[in-house]
């Protein structure tokens, strides 16, 4: 079974400040993906960023990048200069190989970017 | 980009009413399918795999005849929630792959339902 951990329930940071979003995962699989999703409070579900079990490098996206280090299984969310817009929940996801793509999800981490 | 329409958005219903959640995808076609539920505070827990030709996958808890899922089309998914209560007021939200091959396509989802059964 797939498992996400994610032990901040809530974060804040300053306005154009970074900040670092805590995931870990626990998976016998060896080609499982991980993403990162922002739920603000409207409710929809974006897309952030992800990182595939055999990618070589961290994944970037603009603000965002993955801190993934395989050994520790952690997928940490790094979001730079952070915006008012960036307040909302945070979810980290598990997507294993052969599962019909179903996605385990982590608690979330709320976030709070203040001025 | 890839686009999954949810409907509708906000249901305010009486106990005992059965309520249908349309998913759709706009411009992919998706043989799977995935109804999520979140209630306030807490995390997107899967309730059942929606599969194109073929019966639901639930999870585990999940009532089968209390959460119908119907995959009519290559692009169509109905969660009916059947003689609704207080209890299943929640956020339901569905989403899709847009590729059923390896792990790495993100799943695009739905804007979600927010359902308050009075």
């Amino acid at each position: 079974a797939q498992k996400i951990t994610q032990t901040q329930p809530g974060m804040f940071v300053q306005e154009k400040e970074a900040v670092t979003l805590d995931c870990t995962y626990d998976t016998s699989d060896p080609s499982y993906g991980l993403f990162w999703y922002k739920q603000p409070s409207s409710g929809e579900m974006i897309f952030l960023i992800y990182q595939g079990s055999y990618d070589q490098q961290n994944a970037t996206e603009g603000r965002y990048s993955l801190n993934f280090q395989k050994a520790r299984k952690s997928a940490n969310l790094v979001i730079s200069a952070s915006q008012l817009g960036d307040s909302a929940m945070y979810f980290c996801a598990m997507r294993v190989a052969g599962t019909a793509s179903k996605l385990t999800f982590g608690t979330g981490t709320r976030l709070q970017v203040t001025l | 980009g890839a686009v999954v329409s949810q409907h509708p958005s906000r249901v305010i219903c009486k106990s005992g009413t059965s309520v249908k959640i349309e998913c759709r995808s706009l411009d992919f076609q998706a043989t799977t399918m995935f109804w999520y539920r979140q209630f306030p505070k807490q995390s997107l827990m899967l309730m059942a795999t929606s599969n194109e030709g073929s019966k639901a996958t639930y999870e585990q808890g999940v009532e089968k005849d209390k959460f119908l899922i119907n995959h009519a089309s290559l692009t169509l998914s109905t969660l009916t929630v059947t003689s609704a209560h207080p209890e299943d007021s929640s956020f339901y939200i569905c989403s899709a792959p847009t590729s059923n091959g390896g792990p790495n396509q993100p799943q695009h989802f739905g804007d979600g339902t927010r359902l308050s059964i009075l």
